[in-house]
């Protein structure tokens, strides 16, 4: 089964500009996450989804944060406008649910706002 | 007090020898508990999940959950250099449907 697949690897973009990092779930899986990985803060929870509606937010730091999951198999966490201290590795999860259901992971987007 | 807590390390462990990864967490009605390793410029990756009081082996890798005193652990018999990672721990407390509240990590170096 291929797994969480994310896009783009990497990133590179100036101050202001917008966004989009994209994600692919793990067919079958109704729960998708998106993460932010900071040495300084590690992994945090930004948002997550339930058949595609969001459930918790409450991680996303700012109004330049937005996500949406316009259907079960896509989803996108955009950053409008882009600031350097935005930078970062971003994942998405997805996992069924369950109590006991993993979360599994995508490759990540190394984001690098100049 | 951190929901998840792990000591950062690193903890460094010979070839051959037991890693022991702890990791304590501060909602005592917590469901169920998973070990990630994510190696550098990596994603985190399911190694382990426990969800009863007591160990779980699988091959080199035996997970111990302890639900009173609020702990789960990681050992890793005969480590080999290729263990080297960060090692996350992971609960899903009671009510929070699939969420998963992460620990900050161990960092695990096997030296030769």
């Amino acid at each position: 089964d291929a797994g969480v697949i994310q896009s783009p690897r990497h990133e590179v973009t100036e101050m202001g500009q917008e966004v989009t990092l994209r994600c692919k779930p793990i067919s079958g899986h109704d729960y998708l996450f998106w993460y932010r990985q900071t040495m300084m803060r590690g992994l945090e929870l930004l948002i997550y989804f339930n058949n595609n509606v969001p459930i918790d937010d409450s991680g996303m730091p700012e109004d330049r944060f937005s996500a949406k999951m316009p259907n079960a198999s896509f989803s996108t966490l955009k950053i409008q406008p882009s600031e350097p201290r935005d930078s970062a590795v971003y994942f998405c999860a997805s996992s069924r649910g369950g109590v006991n259901q993993p979360q599994h992971f995508g490759d990540g987007t190394r984001l690098s706002i100049l | 007090q951190k929901e998840v807590e792990q000591n950062s390390g690193p903890l460094s462990v010979p070839e051959g020898a037991i890693a022991s990864l702890n990791c304590t967490y501060s909602d005592r009605v917590s469901q169920s508990f998973f070990w990630y390793r994510q190696y550098s410029g990596k994603s985190p990756e399911l190694i382990m999940s426990i969800y009863s009081n007591g160990d779980k082996e699988d091959g080199r890798f035996t997970a111990q959950l302890n639900k009173a005193s609020q702990y789960v652990s990681l050992l890793i018999r005969d480590s080999q250099p290729s263990d080297s990672a960060t090692y996350l721990c992971a609960v899903r407390r009671t009510g929070t449907a699939s969420k998963l509240t992460f620990g900050t990590g161990t960092r695990l170096q096997v030296t030769l």
